[in-house]
């Protein structure tokens, strides 16, 4: 059966702490790997990651994966408030369909 | 996303009652997807759609049904066979290649009266 696994299911830190967050996945026929970030109400989308050992980089946030580990993190770095959301992390399985994980909650304190 | 409309934001449902769920996006993507959302859980997913007047089940589509008579739109009805449908309810668009990411309408909050 496929699956999706985040850890920690959830994190308290404060300000300026660096955080990672990472998916496992065993998941037939992966495409591609996705996070995104979830606040209140839609789920935005942060990184694609498709090939190995290919950092990508958004501001504080990067993210990288490891097809040989079948996982990914994702990093960030001077958390802020406004970095509190849950990070949800989502396999693309064929062409068309896809296996979340549960989500990472977190939550940065001034 | 700007381009994914979902409607209502709020929804009362009473026993015995089929509500529809309404999807309508303007980014002229082919593929549409319905999640369902529970506290501690992941998404997963109902329906979705490839392409107009074509749709397949999901892992969760037990209790509910859907339709895709025009690309903008793929509506989301939860029937009464539904016996447990307290949860939130996402709406996805993607465009036609798979390297290409998901994008979310702002949910539907379903709730039993």
């Amino acid at each position: 059966e496929d699956k999706v696994v985040q850890s920690p299911l959830s994190l308290v830190v404060h300000e300026g702490d660096t955080v990672t967050l990472n998916c496992s996945y065993e998941v037939t026929n992966f495409r591609s790997l996705l996070w995104y970030k979830q606040e209140k109400k839609a789920p935005t989308f942060l990184f694609m990651l498709t090939s190995s050992g290919i950092e990508k980089k958004s501001g504080r946030l990067s993210s990288i994966l490891d097809k040989k580990e079948l996982s990914s993190i994702l990093n960030i770095t001077a958390t802020q408030t406004g970095d509190s959301a849950i990070y949800l992390c989502a396999v693309g399985r064929g062409a068309y369909k896809y296996i979340f994980g549960t989500g990472t909650r977190l939550k940065v304190l001034a | 996303d700007g381009g994914i409309t979902q409607s209502p934001k709020y929804l009362f449902r009473k026993e015995g009652q089929n509500v529809t769920l309404s999807c309508e996006q303007n980014l002229n993507h082919d593929a549409m997807y319905w999640y369902r959302q529970d506290p501690g859980q992941g998404l997963r997913l109902i329906y979705y759609s490839q392409i107009v007047n074509d749709f397949q089940k999901g892992d969760i589509a037990e209790g509910y049904s859907v339709s895709r008579e025009k690309k903008e739109s793929f509506p989301l009805t939860v029937t009464s066979a539904q016996k447990n449908p307290t949860a939130f309810y996402l709406c996805a668009t993607r465009g036609p290649y798979s390297n290409q990411p998901q994008h979310f309408g702002d949910g539907t909050r379903l709730s039993i009266l």
